[in-house]
């Protein structure tokens, strides 16, 4: 099946940083990498996906980027605030229905 | 456009209960997944219902169980309840056509002393 590995476990970063998260996967079947933010309480919620035709995505201040030879993926956070602060879930749909998740990234975002 | 409910929000079992959790999709998904939620352990799919059929499952022993039903909201039932089963169950609703987004509930906090 799939695995998905996630890094780093835990990121400390100061209000205004740059934060980097990346995804390892090994099913090449994967085409859909989405991720997720669950806040304290509450379920994972989506953030910024991408797909495999494409090698880069946008979205204010959250970038994705896909390196498919590499079988990687990195969401990038700018400028960062104290609202980003959460946990982070990478995920690699595998040939079948179900993603697989990484273990989450907490990202921690001193003012 | 409502989004993924779960009932209840918190639950204290113990040991030996068995318990019953509630998942109603966004209007249009046909598909229920469900996760376990433990601290360190991430996501842990338990299993998948699509069209009120089991389609996916994950590793979980034979106490946990679920079902569908024809407007495909979803139950999820324990039985015979440990102390390792508290945990957040998440629901997640998709269209069910694969690799899609997955819209997730605010999740059943269980408590099993």
């Amino acid at each position: 099946g799939e695995n998905v590995e996630q890094h780093p476990s835990t990121l400390s970063v100061q209000e205004g940083d740059s934060a980097v998260i990346k995804c390892t996967y090994s099913d090449s079947a994967s085409n859909y990498f989405p991720w997720y933010k669950q806040e304290l309480g509450k379920g994972p919620q989506l953030i910024i996906d991408i797909r495999s035709n494409v090698g880069e995505k946008k979205d204010q201040r959250i970038a994705v980027t896909l390196n498919k030879t590499a079988k990687h993926f990195s969401l990038h956070i700018t400028e960062t605030q104290p609202e980003d602060s959460a946990v982070y879930f990478c995920a690699a749909p595998p040939g079948s229905y179900i993603p697989t998740f990484g273990r989450g990234t907490s990202l921690i975002v001193h003012p | 456009k409502a989004g993924v409910t779960q009932t209840p929000r918190y639950l204290i079992k113990t040991r030996g209960q068995q318990v019953t959790l509630s998942c109603s999709p966004i209007s249009g998904h046909r598909s229920v997944s469900w996760y376990q939620q433990t601290p360190g352990q991430g996501l842990q799919f338990l299993f998948e219902y699509f069209s009120e059929t089991q389609r996916n499952k994950g590793n979980f022993p034979g106490r946990f169980s679920g079902r569908q039903f024809s407007n495909s909201r979803s139950e999820m039932n324990v039985s015979t309840l440990e102390l390792g089963d508290s945990a957040l169950y998440l629901c997640a609703s998709s269209k069910g056509t694969g690799q899609e987004t997955q819209y997730f509930g605010p999740g059943t906090r269980l408590l099993v002393l």
